[in-house]
């Protein structure tokens, strides 16, 4: 079946400006979570989506990250005045809680702030 | 709180040798443990898990880990690796109870020399 997909693949923007990021989860999983990765780093986890519960948004960095996820399927991360320390790989990931449990990742968004 | 660390950064292997991933974690009640792999510029794939059950548990691409409640650890093995087998690893722990949310470690290098 599909796996879970993001858009854009690579996104490159001037600082200051806004982007939206896509994710399309594994149909039927109800749990959705971002992650930023820089350069081949660690994984640093910014939101979490869990059915109609409040999100998890402990990992936002600042005000500028926002997320939502509209009728518990496709998500999408806002970043507003873009700065350079925002460029990274955004990753997304669902699972579904009910079942096997293992987070499953789409292949990234990277983002270039100039 | 839960946690999880992998202690190296990098580890070096010739190929054919047998491999080691380190990886302990501390938790609060049953741990729910994975193993990720990244390769060069994709997405995380999920390579096994220990839920419950055998300590040993085998996953993807000849990969296997042991867990051991005594030690506190998770460590990822094979018995012989591969050059293809070169990419960053993850261990992560389930954050607690009725959540699929991971707790990640920093990530280990895994370079295998031809």
């Amino acid at each position: 079946g599909a796996g879970v997909s993001q858009s854009p693949s690579n996104k490159v923007t001037e600082k200051g400006k806004d982007v939206e990021l896509r994710c399309d989860p594994i149909s039927g999983h109800t749990a959705l979570y971002w992650y930023r990765q820089s350069l081949g780093q660690g994984l640093e986890f910014l939101i979490y989506f869990q059915g109609n519960s409040a999100p998890d948004k402990s990992g936002l960095p600042s005000d500028r990250f926002s997320a939502e996820r509209t009728g518990g399927s496709v998500s999408t991360l806002t970043i507003q005045r873009t700065q350079q320390e925002d460029s990274a790989v955004y990753l997304c990931a669902s699972s579904n809680p009910r079942g096997s449990h293992e987070q499953y990742f789409g292949p990234g968004t990277r983002l270039t702030v100039t | 709180a839960q946690s999880v660390a992998q202690p190296e950064d990098q580890v070096n292997v010739a190929e054919g040798n047998p491999l080691t991933v380190k990886c302990t974690y501390s938790v609060s009640g049953n741990p729910y443990l994975f193993w990720y792999v990244q390769y060069p510029n994709r997405g995380l794939q999920f390579l096994l898990k220990y839920i419950t059950g055998d300590n040993l548990v085998k996953g993807s691409y000849g990969f296997e880990a042991e867990f051991n409640k005594s030690q506190t650890s998770f460590h990822l093995k094979k018995p012989s690796a591969l050059v293809s087998d070169s990419a960053l690893y993850f261990c992560a722990v389930r954050e607690g109870l009725n959540t699929d949310k991971l707790i990640f470690g920093t990530g280990t290098r895994l370079q295998v020399f031809p």
